[in-house]
């Protein structure tokens, strides 16, 4: 079946730094939806991805769709506290939604 | 308030029962989606349903059932054919007259069999 792989798994920053996410799927993807889980809580909608090498923002979030819609990425730039949670990809095939494994953001503040 | 019900919130069982997990949403979504949650294992998708009375397999479904006889409702069993039950069950919806509208997910329901 379809695979959504993520890198890395784990992150541990300095409050400040920078993070980003990366996930890569075995097929093409229609469109790509970023979801953030925090801990002991349940996966939340931040945004979808659906043109080819789409950039989109929101404050220090920056997500990105590959060119050939087989990637993308999450940038968070200078990070805080309450970015912790772990960050899943997940990519629409068919009926179906294809979930990366998810990187875990840990924050030191 | 609109959303997405599960309980319970933690569920403990014996190895050998069946358990049957609720998922109850208000937000007139057509479709929904049963996940399960294992450390270091992303979402896997056990069943979904599109609409009332019909219902897919997903990556993961043997050892699970479902039924969808309400829009509302879709409850998952998890049988004592399942080989490790013990995880984190996460019930989804979305709307299905657009294809690229987001899953709502309920709060999630923590099981243990021993």
């Amino acid at each position: 079946g379809q695979q959504v792989m993520q890198i890395p798994q784990y992150q541990h920053v300095q409050e400040g730094e920078d993070f980003t996410t990366y996930c890569n799927s075995s097929t093409t993807l229609s469109n790509i939806q970023w979801y953030k889980q925090r801990p002991g809580g349940h996966p939340v909608f931040l945004i979808q991805l659906v043109k080819s090498g789409e950039v989109k923002k929101q404050k220090r979030l920056t997500f990105q769709f590959g060119e050939a819609k087989k990637n993308s990425s999450l940038h968070i730039t200078a990070t805080q506290t309450t970015d912790v949670g772990t960050y899943f990809c997940a990519g629409r095939g068919g009926n179906q939604f294809y979930f990366g494994t998810g990187t875990s953001l840990t924050v030191i503040p | 308030d609109g959303g997405i019900t599960q309980s319970p919130k933690y569920l403990f069982r014996k190895e050998g029962q069946n358990v049957t997990l609720s998922c109850e949403q208000n937000l007139n979504h057509d479709a929904m989606y049963w996940y399960r949650q294992d450390p270091g294992q992303g979402l896997r998708l056990i069943y979904y349903s599109q609409i009332v009375n019909d219902f897919q397999k997903g990556d993961i479904a043997e050892g699970y059932s479902v039924s969808r006889e309400k829009k509302e409702s879709f409850p998952l069993t998890v049988t004592s054919a399942q080989k490790n039950p013990t995880a984190f069950y996460l019930c989804a919806s979305r709307t299905a007259r657009n294809p690229t509208s987001p899953l709502h997910f309920g709060n999630g329901t923590r099981l243990t069999v021993t």
